[in-house]
């Protein structure tokens, strides 16, 4: 199985920071790459899908990129509604998560 | 807009059986492969089972073949995980997703059910 690792697995930041989270795969997944929000209510979204397209509806701040093994996740200005728990998700079977990286407000 | 609503959770003995549903709206059900994704407390997400659109596929992670069953009623847009031999592993939270795309990622999903699986 494809192992995912997430990096930080926790970080705070202030209203406005650009964030970037960082995912790395044991094998090259070739931009089968996704992204997702959880919230505290439970709810999950898809926000990137093939390491850079945004779901629709996401908000644009939100984008993706890397190659490879290794990608990241990057709001541009944090908003308060962004407060959550982000995974990352490779794209071959059987399809595996990162641990998860929970963004705080500082 | 798209809902998927999970029920049938609940407390279980080990060993015990139990089957989840998931009842879909707001899109065409039989166009899309459809999935299980579980979360148990304080850990990551982990993909369980998927079906494909027709239910003529289905796909499952080591831990749960030959215990989980994935199935779908494409008249009655809904997708079901009967669930046996339950083990204190399979705590969790178990959330309904689609599982759309080349390669396929889960676009929709529904707000999750709890499986609790204890003595």
């Amino acid at each position: 199985d494809i192992k995912m690792t997430q990096s930080p697995s926790s970080l705070s930041a202030s209203l406005g920071e650009r964030v970037t989270i960082s995912c790395r795969a044991s094998e090259n997944i070739n931009n089968y790459l996704s992204w997702y929000q959880k919230k505290e209510d439970g709810s999950v979204k898809l926000l990137i899908y093939h390491t850079s397209r945004l779901q629709p509806g996401a908000p644009s701040r939100f984008s993706g990129s890397g190659s490879g093994k290794d990608y990241s996740l990057t709001i541009s200005g944090l908003e308060s509604e962004d407060i959550a728990t982000y995974y990352c998700q490779q794209g071959y079977t059987p399809w595996t998560f990162g641990g998860g990286t929970k963004l705080e407000l500082k | 807009e798209v809902q998927l609503v999970e029920s049938g959770g609940g407390l279980v003995q080990p060993g015990r059986s139990l089957k989840l549903s998931c009842a879909a709206s707001g899109f065409t059900f039989s166009d899309y492969n459809m999935a299980w994704v579980r979360q148990a407390p304080k850990k990551g997400l982990e993909w369980v089972a998927t079906i494909s659109y027709d239910g003529s596929s289905t796909y499952y992670r080591d831990s749960v073949k030959g215990r989980f069953t994935i199935s779908r009623d494409n008249a009655k847009s809904t997708l079901y995980l009967q669930m046996d031999s339950l083990r204190s592993e399979d705590t969790a939270t178990y959330y309904c997703a689609s599982h759309t795309g080349i390669p396929p990622y889960f676009d929709y999903w529904g707000q999750g059910v709890m499986v609790t699986v204890s003595s």
